[in-house]
């Protein structure tokens, strides 16, 4: 079974500091996703990464995929409290084909206090 | 259009009632899917629809029936709940490969309560 591990589970920083949450498979995936969801809310599409050691910047958050296509990292500049929220990344495991599944890791929970 | 809209936002139900939760999309996303999310937990695959078959059913107990009468449209209806089902219950769309690399775009979900 596949399987996507995030850490930390959870984090709490004072506005202005950076972070890095990881997500991590001993599975390769074909892509990756990162999603940000606020409480109530669903969760919202971030970036998708495909291509191992891509590098993709969205403002102050820097997504990158590894060079083995098993792991991946969001990284936080400068943290803001709109940053709050619940990171998950997401792949489609292995033989998925055109079913469009995802598996989810457990979830990154940011508090970014002002 | 590009969102996912779910109605009902909130609903409380007994355990012997029968209720309907509703999704919509007007993107041209041929794969829809319903979720359960517990709080702080990352979203539990139910059900996923393809080109409107039901494509995958996750071992869900009956109780949860799920419909798509058409490729905007999906459905999940309820009957004899059970406490333990109290969750954020969300509806996605997306192409329905996933290669295509487009992600999923979910509903704002639905906050159900079984009393």
């Amino acid at each position: 079974t596949q399987l996507l591990e995030q850490s930390p589970q959870f984090l709490s920083i004072q506005e202005g500091e950076n972070l890095t949450v990881y997500c991590n498979s001993s599975s390769v995936f074909s892509s990756l996703q990162w999603y940000r969801q606020e409480p109530g809310e669903g969760p919202v599409l971030l970036v998708t990464v495909v291509t191992g050691g891509e590098v993709k910047k969205l403002k102050r958050l820097t997504f990158q995929f590894g060079d083995a296509r098993k792991d991946s990292s969001l990284h936080i500049t400068a943290a803001q409290p709109g940053d709050t929220g619940l990171y998950l990344c997401a792949g489609p495991p292995d033989g998925s084909g055109n079913t469009g599944k995802l598996i989810f890791g457990q979830g990154t929970t940011l508090q970014v206090k002002p | 259009d590009t969102e996912v809209t779910q109605t009902p936002k909130h609903l409380v139900m007994g355990m012997t009632n029968k209720k309907s939760l509703k999704c919509e999309q007007h993107m041209g996303h041929r794969a829809m899917y319903w979720y359960k999310q517990k709080a702080k937990k990352p979203p539990e695959l139910m059900f996923v629809y393809s080109y409107e078959k039901l494509s995958i059913n996750e071992s869900v107990p009956s109780r949860f029936s799920p419909e798509c009468p058409n490729s905007s449209l999906l459905n999940l209806h309820l009957h004899a709940l059970q406490p333990e089902d109290s969750a954020l219950y969300l509806c996605a769309s997306s192409h329905p490969d996933t290669r295509s690399n487009y992600g999923y775009t979910f509903g704002s979900g639905t906050r159900l309560t079984v009393v």
